[in-house]
């Protein structure tokens, strides 16, 4: 079936880039997406690429994917305290409609003052 | 507002006893889907709704069900809860061919 891979762990200084990767296998993705969850919040839909594009870019956020090599990355420019969160990559590979997302673990981002 | 409704949001039990969770959307979105997150496992899917009355299993459905008798609405069910469904559930909808709007999450705890 799909998997989707992401590291647990970011610890990154205020004020610098945060770079979160994810890889997946599937490689019918239509949509790929990157979820924000806040402490004891739901998830926050951030951003989403089709799977014909190779980058998307919209203020702090850039999205890249490199879909030969089925990676994809979300950054985060001049990160804020407000950026600590969990984020959660997602493919959605359903070519008739919205049936299933698969989700990565979540990468926890810790901002360092 | 356009959202996604759960509730309890907060759920102690006991082995056994039967629960509901409930679901509701106003934005008559046609999919509807149930996951649970688990640490380190990020959010499988338990079962989702394609519209009324079509329901179908995701990638953990043992031990729970649901039902879609309404478009708004999609309970989930867990007929005899066990410790192992301690977990934070999440309801989600979209359309057709829209992204998925989530719910707040309800965290369940069965003891």
């Amino acid at each position: 079936g799909e998997d989707v891979e992401q590291s647990l762990f970011l610890s990154v200084r205020e004020g610098d880039s945060s770079v979160i990767n994810c890889t997946y296998t599937d490689s019918s993705s239509t949509y790929l997406y990157w979820y924000k969850q806040e402490p004891g919040a739901g998830l926050q839909l951030l951003t989403y690429i089709f799977s014909n594009m190779d980058m998307k870019q919209d203020q702090r956020l850039t999205v890249l994917l490199n879909k030969k090599d089925k990676h994809l990355s979300l950054r985060i420019a001049d990160t804020q305290t407000g950026d600590s969160a969990i984020y959660f990559c997602a493919e959605s590979s359903s070519n008739f409609g919205n049936e299933k997302l698969t989700f990565g673990t979540g990468t926890r981002l810790t901002i360092i003052p | 507002e356009a959202q996604v409704t759960q509730n309890p949001r907060y759920l102690i039990t006991v082995t056994g006893k039967k629960l509901t969770v409930t679901c509701s959307q106003n934005m008559n979105h046609e999919y509807m889907s149930w996951y649970r997150q688990d640490p380190g496992l990020g959010l499988r899917q338990i079962y989702y709704s394609m519209n009324v009355e079509v329901t179908d299993k995701g990638d953990v459905p043992e031990g729970y069900k649901v039902s879609r008798k309404e478009k708004r609405n999609f309970p989930l069910i867990l007929e005899s809860p066990s410790p192992n469904q301690t977990s934070l559930y999440f309801c989600a909808s979209s359309s057709r061919t829209g992204h998925y709007t989530f719910g707040s999450g309800t965290r369940l705890t069965v003891v």
